[in-house]
């Protein structure tokens, strides 16, 4: 069964402070693991899309990367606006994306 | 461009009542699914169709039927509403080929 566990659970930073979020997962056979933004209220908004060990994509003040095991959302010097939820999930062989539970980030000014 | 609807934003039921959340795109995207999220849970598959006349269950399918007539709609129905289906659900489409998935804002639903 595909799994994805993310922590923290919280995360609180002052502006500028640096800083990365964890996604661990087990998958049968990755067919891309993607981060999601989430702010209160609304839908989930699409970040990145990784496929392979190595692979990194950046936007902004965030940078994705993936090993076999894990992914790291990499915030570098972070403003207010970049509070939200931040969701990880991983499509394997069955086609469907299976979420962590979320690290809901909190950027202090 | 309106992307990706949903309605109602809000609803109140009570135990036994039915309803349909409706979800609307006009990306002509084939694929589309259902998600509902919870405190603690992450956001989880109830059901997901490839194109229009094609549905299959996701992870938590028991409780809630679909269908879809059209691309451009794929509405979620609660036969019976429990208080266990209080949530916040959210619709997705996906162009075949593509990685990124659309959301809709959400219904949230509450059933006492």
């Amino acid at each position: 069964e595909d799994q994805v566990t993310q922590s923290p659970e919280a995360l609180r930073l002052q502006e500028g402070e640096s800083s990365s979020l964890n996604c661990s997962y087990t998958v049968s056979g990755l067919r891309g693991l993607f981060w999601y933004r989430q702010d209160p209220g609304k839908g989930p908004e699409f970040l990145f899309t990784l496929y392979s060990a190595g692979e990194e994509k950046e936007k902004e003040r965030l940078k994705a990367t993936l090993t076999k095991k894990e992914s790291f959302l990499h915030i570098t010097a972070p403003k207010p606006e970049d509070s939200a939820t931040y969701l990880c999930a991983v499509k394997g062989g069955a086609q469907k994306l299976v979420f962590g539970q979320g690290t809901r980030l909190t950027i202090n000014p | 461009n309106a992307g990706v609807t949903q309605t109602p934003k809000f609803q109140v039921l009570k135990t036994g009542q039915s309803m349909t959340l409706q979800c609307a795109q006009d990306m002509n995207h084939e694929y589309m699914s259902w998600y509902r999220q919870d405190p603690g849970m992450g956001l989880r598959l109830i059901h997901y169709s490839v194109g229009a006349g094609i549905t299959d269950q996701g992870e938590v399918p028991n409780g809630y039927n679909v269908s879809r007539s059209t691309t451009e709609d794929f509405p979620l129905r609660l036969l019976s509403a429990a208080p266990s289906q209080t949530s916040v659900y959210f619709c997705a489409t996906l162009m075949q080929g593509f990685s990124e998935q659309f959301f809709g804002p959400g219904t949230r639903l509450t059933v006492l």
